[in-house]
């Protein structure tokens, strides 16, 4: 049963507008949410996190939203460069869990065309 | 800066092999995790350990087993390799868990093809 689902696996954005991506999860349980993106070839590099306490957190040009009662949260990016084009993956966790595992969702590939 | 290196970056091998997937990480992290990344099923954990010769199962353990015997290294070893282990292999380690921001480190990964 997968907790943590994207369900785009693809998103195609012009350079200088915004990306959207979407993550939805099913553990009520869940308090803290993760961005990490990865390039071919690379590991993935975390990006932004948001706690449960939290509906927004921003990083430059990274805003996570985070919608407890649709149990939804989203990563925009704004202005989208060329550089973003990267596959994404939406993670989440319950702080004081032993071990510091994270569900991860299934990724979403965005490309960013100049 | 925290580094995490994997062994190998590409590996060939035969169906029945024993293949051993180094990882080491130079920031003293209690934690460390097995992930195999497959198209439309994203990160899915195999193992992880949260101390030295500790280890606990993750979501798809089977075919697979791991040896930690020093902190800084946490190795996946595949008894018997198949077809259907034919993935990228990404190994990644954290600061113990609770208040810690439980970011997650990863090394390059290893793309693995089993013939």
């Amino acid at each position: 049963d997968q907790q943590v689902k994207q369900n785009s696996p693809s998103l195609s954005v012009q350079e200088g507008r915004i990306s959207i991506l979407n993550c939805d999860y099913t553990n009520s349980m869940f308090d803290y949410f993760l961005w990490y993106k990865k390039y071919p070839a690379e590991g993935p590099t975390f990006l932004i996190s948001i706690s449960s306490i939290k509906d927004k957190n921003e990083d430059g040009r990274f805003t996570v939203f985070l919608n407890k009662s649709a149990k939804h949260l989203s990563l925009h990016i704004v202005p989208s460069q060329p550089g973003d084009s990267a596959v994404y993956f939406c993670a989440a966790t319950t702080r004081y869990n032993q071990g510091g595992k994270l569900i991860f969702g299934q990724g979403t590939e965005l490309s960013v065309k100049p | 800066d925290v580094k995490v290196t994997q062994s190998s970056r590409y590996l060939v091998k035969r169906t029945g092999e024993k293949v051993f997937l180094e990882c080491v990480q130079d920031m003293d992290h209690e934690n460390m995790f097995w992930y195999r990344q497959d198209p439309g099923l994203g990160l899915r954990l195999i193992y992880f350990s949260y101390d030295v010769k500790m280890k606990e199962k993750g979501d798809i353990p089977e075919g697979y087993s791991v040896s930690r015997e020093k902190k800084e290294r946490f190795s996946l070893i595949l008894e018997s390799a198949s077809t259907n282990q034919t993935s990228m292999y990404l190994c990644a380690s954290t600061e113990i868990g609770g208040l810690s921001t439980d970011t997650q480190y990863f090394g390059p990964g290893t793309r693995l093809t089993v013939l």
